[in-house]
């Protein structure tokens, strides 16, 4: 197995609603990762966990918080988003921090 | 932080080579140069990566400039499923946060039949 999979592919949530991103893989990969993209814009760095410990927080808001049970699992738990966060939602995984990186399809999020 | 510096956009007829150009005049020596493409609907997915010498892979080649200032993404024979956005990428390993991935704006190839 050498992808990365991301549940749901897309999700339209209220403002006042609670949800919750998936990640998977089964690579072996100690190091997973969660982006965000706006259309027409790069993917940018949110969180970074390296061995199931939170290594990096990019600043994110703390209606975004995150979560990897386990080395296969990465979660991003959604709670009173703004419309301004409606983007595609990307996961990642690699072997280490220093390694390519593997990119799930992403979650495209719409908050209305 | 090492930046580079892409075309926003580029088009090439298939089956023909493409050559997408990267400057990056202050990189250093630690920096690895990186290439990721991402098609549309898709996440980023790797293409190749280098230090030094050229490389070659079954999906790309790499040239590097002998000064390390600049570097080529070539796609031998694009076809119309190679139309994505490239981003090449520089990484330090070895320096805490410029270890992780940040992507640049990129160019977009738009191929032709």
């Amino acid at each position: 197995d050498t992808e990365v999979t991301q549940t749901p592919k897309h999700l339209v949530m209220g403002m006042t609603n609670k949800k919750s991103l998936k990640c998977e893989q089964h690579m072996g990969h100690r190091a997973m990762y969660w982006y965000k993209q706006k259309a027409k814009k790069p993917p940018e760095l949110m969180f970074v966990y390296s061995y199931e410990k939170l290594s990096i927080n990019e600043s994110v808001p703390s209606r975004f918080s995150p979560e990897c049970p386990n080395s296969s699992l990465l979660n991003l738990h959604l709670h009173a988003l703004q419309p301004e966060d409606s983007a595609l939602y990307l996961c990642a995984s690699s072997p280490m921090i220093v390694d390519g990186y593997t990119f799930g399809s992403g979650t495209r999020l719409t908050v209305v | 932080d090492a930046k580079t510096t892409q075309p926003n956009s580029m088009e090439s007829n298939e089956e023909e080579p493409v050559h997408l150009p990267c400057n990056h005049s202050t990189i250093s020596g630690t920096d690895y140069i990186h290439w990721y493409r991402q098609l549309p609907s898709q996440g980023p997915e790797y293409v190749i990566h280098g230090l030094t010498s050229n490389v070659n892979n079954r999906m790309a080649s790499l040239a590097i400039a002998e000064d390390r200032k600049s570097s080529t993404l070539i796609l031998h024979r694009a076809t119309l499923r190679d139309a994505a956005v490239y981003y090449c990428i520089l990484r330090d390993v070895t320096s805490g946060s410029a270890r992780q991935l940040t992507f640049g704006s990129g160019t977009q190839l738009t191929v032709l039949p």
